[in-house]
């Protein structure tokens, strides 16, 4: 069963760079590992998608190890306007592999 | 236009109401979803819509009943709803079929509903 667990909470200061790791044992050959961010009283925003080596885009960048079971990614120079959960996201067989939440990483950034 | 809008932002309603709630977006796509979320908890899905057709019913309670007018536009319809109804429902949708785990959600702010 393909199952993500990242970390219940984190703490950075401004200006830091912050990676939050997703370990996903289980993941499937073909699946991708999708990342989304969700501030306080706001729906889900798609972050970065990948799935192998290292994906970057203007707000974050993913890296995928070889063998795929985990995924890291990294926030660079957070501000205090990054504070939010960050979700790790891989397809789920038991759910027809829709995308479902797992709990989620609460990220806050201090001054 | 990458936006998905809801309304309202908020509603309370009694137990004996019947509310609707209102999700729209322009970007051409053909899906669509609603989610449910609790406090302190990942959002869960509650439907999706594929070409204005219902796909998915994640066995939610017949009090909550979705429409999707147009390719445009999501409704979910709330009748009899109880106290543990009282959440945050989001609305999102994506450019495929709503059927393929990569596609890119495109959330809307959420309606936070009050049930008293």
């Amino acid at each position: 069963l393909a199952k993500t667990t990242q970390p219940i909470s984190m703490d950075s200061y401004e200006g830091q760079e912050v990676n939050i790791t997703c370990s996903h044992n289980n993941i499937a050959t073909n699946d991708y590992i999708t990342w989304y961010q969700q501030f306080p009283s706001q729906g889900p925003r798609f972050i970065i998608q990948g799935y192998k080596t290292k994906v970057t885009n203007e707000v974050a960048s993913l890296f995928i190890p070889a063998d795929r079971k985990s995924s890291t990614l990294s926030l660079p120079r957070v501000s205090l306007s990054d504070t939010a959960v960050y979700y790790c996201l891989v397809p789920k067989p038991e759910y027809g592999n829709k995308l479902v939440f797992g709990a989620g990483t609460i990220l806050r950034v201090k001054s | 236009d990458t936006e998905v809008t809801q309304t309202p932002k908020h509603l309370v309603m009694g137990m004996t109401n019947k509310k609707s709630l209102k999700c729209e977006q322009h970007m051409g796509h053909r899906a669509m979803y609603w989610y449910k979320q609790k406090a302190k908890k990942p959002p869960e899905l509650m439907f999706v819509y594929s070409y204005e057709k219902l796909s998915i019913n994640e066995s939610v309670p017949s009090r909550f009943s979705p429409e999707c007018p147009n390719s445009s536009l999501l409704n979910l319809h709330l009748h009899a709803l109880q106290p543990e109804d009282s959440a945050l429902y989001l609305c999102a949708s994506s450019q495929g079929s709503g059927l393929a785990v990569q596609e890119t959600q495109y959330f809307g702010p959420g309606t936070r509903l009050l049930v008293l």
